[in-house]
């Protein structure tokens, strides 16, 4: 079975500064991808970042960077220079090999203060 | 449009009654899924439709859930003789390609079951 763990309900940073939010799983499949996705309180959930299973590199999508540590089945987030406007609720996905549905973790509420 | 969009926005039942939750994905989306969230958790992965292939209904919690899509278009969730572990936020996704998944959410449906 195929499970998210995100270990930190909570989590502060000040502005500007750079956060890691962690993010590890659990899968016996030959090939996975893993996604993050931003949650603001309106409720709405943005994709954020995605890395393959089989990529060389981490993946970076502007802020966003994910550290991806295959052999500790790791996927943790990293936002650099953090604005006010990322506080939200952020979740660690899943998609397994030969399917497309997410499983999800419980999430970590980032908070941003000036 | 240009989004998934969902509807009801919000829906009040009476423990007991049958509420239907209505989604339409991006145009071309051949891929739809609905996830539940409760209040304060993760995202729970329901059911999932891809093209013409039988759904992937592994999610759904009980026979009081089914739901239903019309080709590559609408899908409606149903949810009969609601209980009141049923409140939550129901959102729908769709996706286009498999290389990623990048998954596109709708705003969701809050469901209270009074």
């Amino acid at each position: 079975a195929q499970k998210i763990t995100q270990t930190q309900p909570g989590m502060f940073v000040q502005e500007k500064e750079a956060v890691t939010l962690d993010c590890t799983y659990d899968t016996s499949d030959p090939s996975y991808g893993l996604f993050w996705y931003k949650q603001p309180s309106s409720g709405e959930m943005i994709f954020l970042i995605y890395q393959g299973s089989y990529d060389q590199q981490n993946a970076t999508e502007g802020r966003y960077s994910l550290n991806f540590q295959k052999a500790r089945k790791s996927a943790n987030l990293v936002i650099s220079a953090s604005q006010l406007g990322d506080s939200a609720m952020y979740f660690c996905a899943m998609r397994g090999y030969n399917t497309d549905k997410l499983i999800f973790g419980t999430g970590t509420r980032l908070q941003v203060f000036p | 449009g240009a989004g998934v969009s969902q509807s009801p926005s919000n829906k009040v039942t009476e423990k007991g009654k049958d509420v239907e939750l209505r989604c339409d994905p991006i145009s071309g989306h051949t891929a739809l899924y609905w996830y539940r969230q409760r209040l304060g958790q993760g995202l729970e992965f329901l059911i999932y439709f891809q093209g013409n292939s039988a759904p992937d209904k592994s999610g759904l919690p009980s026979d009081r859930f089914s739901a239903e899509r019309t080709g590559e278009s609408v899908s409606t969730l149903t949810i009969q003789r609601t209980q009141q572990e049923d409140s939550a936020v129901y959102l729908c996704a769709s996706s286009g390609t498999r290389v990623k998944n990048e998954q596109f959410f709708g705003p969701g449906t809050r469901l209270t079951v009074l």
